[in-house]
């Protein structure tokens, strides 16, 4: 099936400090691409599409000042998190939907990198 | 917009029964619906998952089942084993390829 990376695989930064986390599609493109965020033993939380091309679009109460959010080509989309604080903390985790075989949906499932486990002290 | 509730939250089966997960949604032009295990620390994995046009979809030991009249769609696992516990996620959105949202998560556990 088609494979999406994230890196890092987790990341420890001091309060104030910007991070940025890569995600990218290996083997097919992405024109969208999707954020989430899940806190421990919570459920994932759409945070934003991402649009090649074109701006992020963010959920409501997602500030976009402080998630930045970059399409930069079909197979890379990046999250900077910028001042970031403690509640800051968890795991962030990006989807892709793969194109669907001919003769099917225009859409096959998504899938989703590793997740990146971020730490704010 | 689109919101899933879940329910249980915690579900505890002796090996072999069988477990049932249901969800409802509240957009009525939402028309896939994905059903997702994620371990620990892991990635969410697709299980099974289901359109509009479809009522049931089985694979194997597992089954989902959708009414959309009602709004609501179940997950079904039969002989259950140890190695189904997991975090269970239901997830709606208006076609495969757009942004999902996820239900609250069941934890399933399986002891033998």
């Amino acid at each position: 099936g088609a494979v999406v990376s994230q890196h890092p695989s987790r990341v420890i930064c001091k309060s104030g400090t910007s991070v940025k986390i890569e995600c990218r599609s290996l083997d097919f493109q992405a024109t969208t691409m999707f954020w989430y965020r899940q806190f421990p033993k919570k459920s994932l939380m759409l945070m934003a599409t991402s649009n090649e091309g074109s701006k992020a679009t963010y959920e409501q109460g997602v500030e976009k000042d402080k998630f930045l959010i970059n399409h930069a080509s079909l197979t890379l989309s990046t999250l900077t998190v910028t001042s970031a604080h403690p509640e800051d903390s968890s795991f962030y985790i990006c989807s892709a939907p793969s194109p669907g075989l001919a003769g099917g949906s225009s859409y096959n499932e998504q899938f989703f990198g590793p997740g990146t486990r971020l730490t704010v002290l | 917009g689109e919101n899933v509730e879940q329910h249980p939250s915690t579900l505890s089966v002796q090996e072999g029964d069988s477990a049932v997960i249901k969800c409802t949604y509240s957009d009525s032009a939402s028309n896939y619906f994905p059903w997702y295990k994620q371990e620990l620390g892991k990635r969410p994995q697709l299980i099974i998952d289901i359109r509009s046009n479809v009522g049931e979809k089985k694979d194997q030991r597992i089954a989902v089942t959708l009414n959309k009249t009602a709004k609501h769609f179940s997950l079904h696992i039969t002989e259950t084993q140890p190695e189904d516990s997991a975090v269970y996620f239901c997830a709606a959105s208006r076609q495969a390829g757009t942004a999902l949202i996820f239900g609250k998560g069941t934890t399933l556990s399986v002891s033998s």
